[in-house]
């Protein structure tokens, strides 16, 4: 198995514009998982999905930010309109519904000029 | 205060030595405890779960579990250069949160020759 796909793996704006992040999740797997890391505030859990509906979203910081899962294999995290504060590590998850290990994708960093 | 605390580092340990990683939670009800290694410019990987009091060993290392005190701790035994990472524990409540993670800001732990 490929493991979990991110892209893009970098990603550089600036200010004002829009951002979207995708993820591929391993297939078979029934949670998807979006976090940020960054050196103030760690591995914060942004929001998380179960068989493509959206669990938990008490994570994203404000309305700037929102999340899709429009299927099993695909899911996307969009900020709109970035700021720098934004930029961080963002990674993905998944997790199939009969284990307990979170599987992570390579992660995206963002840059917000 | 933070819901999971990691004792601050960084902690340098001389190889073959023991390394010892500590975590404290602050929700009683937790029902599971992760422990997961990430490399500098890499994502996070599992690399021990437990979930009743006690010890859990796996190869070189070994995780302990203290509900009455809410207190985790992961020991590297023969610490190797390969060590060298950032571990992160990690906390799930319990009950209806499925896979809904809580992590501490983790510990960099250096092995030096």
């Amino acid at each position: 198995d490929a493991g979990v796909i991110q892209s893009p793996r970098h990603e550089v704006t600036e200010m004002g514009q829009e951002v979207t992040l995708r993820c591929k999740p391993i297939s078979g797997h029934d949670y998807l998982f979006w976090y940020r890391q960054t050196m103030m505030r760690g591995l914060e859990l942004l929001i998380y999905f179960n068989n493509n509906v959206p669990i938990d979203d008490s994570g994203m910081p404000e309305d700037r930010f929102s999340a899709k899962m429009p299927n099993a294999s695909f899911s996307t995290l969009k900020i709109q309109p970035s700021e720098p504060r934004d930029s961080a590590v963002y990674f993905c998850a998944s997790l199939a519904g009969a284990s307990d290990t979170q599987y992570f994708g390579p992660g995206t960093r963002l840059t917000v000029l | 205060q933070k819901e999971v605390e990691q004792n601050s580092g960084p902690l340098s340990v001389p190889e073959g030595a023991i390394a010892s990683l500590n975590c404290t939670y602050s929700d009683r009800g937790s029902q599971s405890f992760f422990w997961y290694r990430q490399y500098s410019g890499k994502s996070p990987e599992l690399i021990m779960s437990i979930y009743s009091n006690g010890d859990k060993e796996d190869g070189r290392f070994t995780a302990q579990l203290n509900k009455a005190s809410q207190y985790v701790s992961l020991l590297i035994r023969d610490s190797q250069p390969s060590d060298s990472a950032t571990y992160l524990c990690a906390v799930w409540p319990g009950g209806t949160s499925y896979g809904k993670l809580t992590f501490g800001q983790g510990t960099i732990l250096t092995v030096h020759p």
